[in-house]
């Protein structure tokens, strides 16, 4: 199983609201990375977990926070998200943190806050 | 700071007519190139790496990419695409001592027509 797979695929909120995305993979990996990808522009690192702790926080606004409860699930907390946070949101995975080792995608989930 | 420089956004061709990307990065002692490959509202995936060795790595879907140490280049070659290839196109660099971050580039949209 190569897959990474995210939840939901697309979710819409108002500022006030308080949400989750899911990122799940079975592939044994000890690295998990959060991206946000604006459209027409590459991917932007947010987290990185490395043997589920909090390895880089590329200074991302408290609204989003992140948790690794296990080695195979990486969640996103949304709570009073603006209207510019409205992405894609793409989680990956590697084996570890090696620089040779390739990040696996999910399909992303595409976020709207009104 | 790092970077990965995709001179061109956009790219049309023809069907079955061959297309080179182009990749530039900035000089550096040691590097990882990646290749991905978005379909529309799909997350990234693999093309193809090079790590050390042969500079002529060949990935999937027929890409293939020559690493250019002296140019400081990492162009992608396909010699006749389809119209499946549409889609964008990110070269990305890992630099050593760069903990885990990816750098990516700005994208280049390929464009296949009939």
């Amino acid at each position: 199983d190569t897959e990474v797979t995210q939840t939901p695929k697309h979710l819409v909120m108002g500022m006030t609201n308080k949400k989750s995305l899911k990122c799940e993979q079975h592939m044994g990996h000890r690295a998990m990375y959060w991206y946000k990808q604006k459209a027409k522009k590459p991917p932007e690192l947010m987290f990185v977990y490395s043997y589920e702790k909090l390895s880089i926080n590329e200074s991302v606004p408290s609204r989003f926070s992140p948790e690794c409860p296990n080695s195979s699930l990486l969640n996103l907390h949304l709570h009073a998200l603006q209207p510019e946070d409205s992405a894609l949101y793409l989680c990956a995975s590697s084996q570890d943190l090696g620089l040779a080792h390739e990040q696996f995608f999910g399909p992303g989930t595409r976020l709207t806050v009104l | 700071a790092q970077s990965v420089t995709q001179l061109d956004s956009q790219v049309p061709v023809f069907e079955e007519a061959p297309v080179e990307l182009r990749c530039n990065y900035s000089s550096s002692v040691s590097v990882y190139l990646f290749w991905y490959v978005q379909y529309p509202n799909q997350g990234l995936q693999l093309l193809l790496k090079y790590l050390s060795g042969s500079t002529l790595v060949k990935g999937i879907n027929g890409f293939e990419a020559e690493f250019n140490k002296s140019q400081t280049s990492f162009h992608l070659r396909k010699p006749s695409v389809h119209i499946s290839d549409t889609a964008e196109y990110f070269c990305a660099v890992r630099y050593t001592g760069t903990a885990s971050k990816l750098t990516f580039g700005t994208g280049t949209r390929l464009q296949v027509t009939l």
